[in-house]
């Protein structure tokens, strides 16, 4: 596809369930992000990965939460034993470069997480 | 500890002003700014930058003014136009070169009235 792709766009889980949400890049892009969204908030940064190190976990907010990108390609952010205030959006960015200068970070449409 | 603030949570414009929206910041480390816009149910996309060596950038009817004394950025819209109804996010990120975390702002909503 021509742009990043982000799968499932809604997804309802039950307290304590698991989820994968997974994210396709644009083809070919190094820099692969994921942001969570909650509802009335700007993004907030998860990790990042460079091709298929990941580079910087620092936002991730505990070890409930996982991400891995194994052929630099398609990424997957998993989600142990959901809590309520995991319910958020949770975007997944690409980029061509690494860095940020001079670098057009494409945002997918984002995954929709409600846990009830 | 909100590194990024837009304090105006919405804006309303009638078609054919300006719109002025406002991002301040408290992390002296950030030198590289950037604003995103976001219709619902997408993705924000791009919208303009700067780098903290410039004070101003300009693309079409976008402007970005840095002021960094006061820690503040500001978005010029002119003329507004009804399509530019969306959410606006100020971001930051410190060492443009190296680094790959920005931080973003809550967002101002853009109303444009026809």
């Amino acid at each position: 596809g021509a742009g990043v792709s982000q799968s499932p766009r809604y997804k309802v889980a039950k307290r304590g369930q698991d989820v994968a949400l997974r994210c396709d890049p644009i083809s070919g892009h190094v820099s692969l992000f994921w942001y969570q969204q909650a509802l009335g908030q700007g993004p907030e940064f998860l990790t990042y990965f460079q091709n298929e190190a990941q580079l910087d976990k620092s936002g991730l907010p505990s070890d409930r939460f996982f991400a891995e990108r194994p052929e630099g390609s398609v990424s997957t952010l998993k989600i142990q034993r959901t809590q309520q205030e995991d319910s958020a959006v949770y975007l997944c960015a690409s980029s061509s470069k690494t860095g940020i200068s001079g670098n057009t970070i494409y945002f997918g449409e984002g995954s929709w997480l409600t846990v009830v | 500890d909100q590194q990024v603030k837009q304090n105006s949570p919405s804006l309303s414009v009638q078609e054919g002003r300006i719109s002025i929206l406002n991002c301040d910041y408290t992390n002296s480390m950030f030198d590289y700014f950037l604003w995103y816009k976001k219709y619902p149910a997408e993705g924000p996309t791009f919208l303009i930058s700067i780098s903290s060596i410039k004070d101003k950038n300009e693309d079409g009817r976008f402007t970005v003014f840095l002021n960094k004394s006061a820690k503040h950025l500001s978005l010029h819209i002119v003329p507004s136009q009804p399509g530019d109804s969306a959410v606006y996010f100020c971001a930051a990120s410190r060492d443009p070169e190296y680094g790959n975390k920005l931080v973003f702002g809550a967002g101002t909503i853009l109303r444009v009235k026809s």
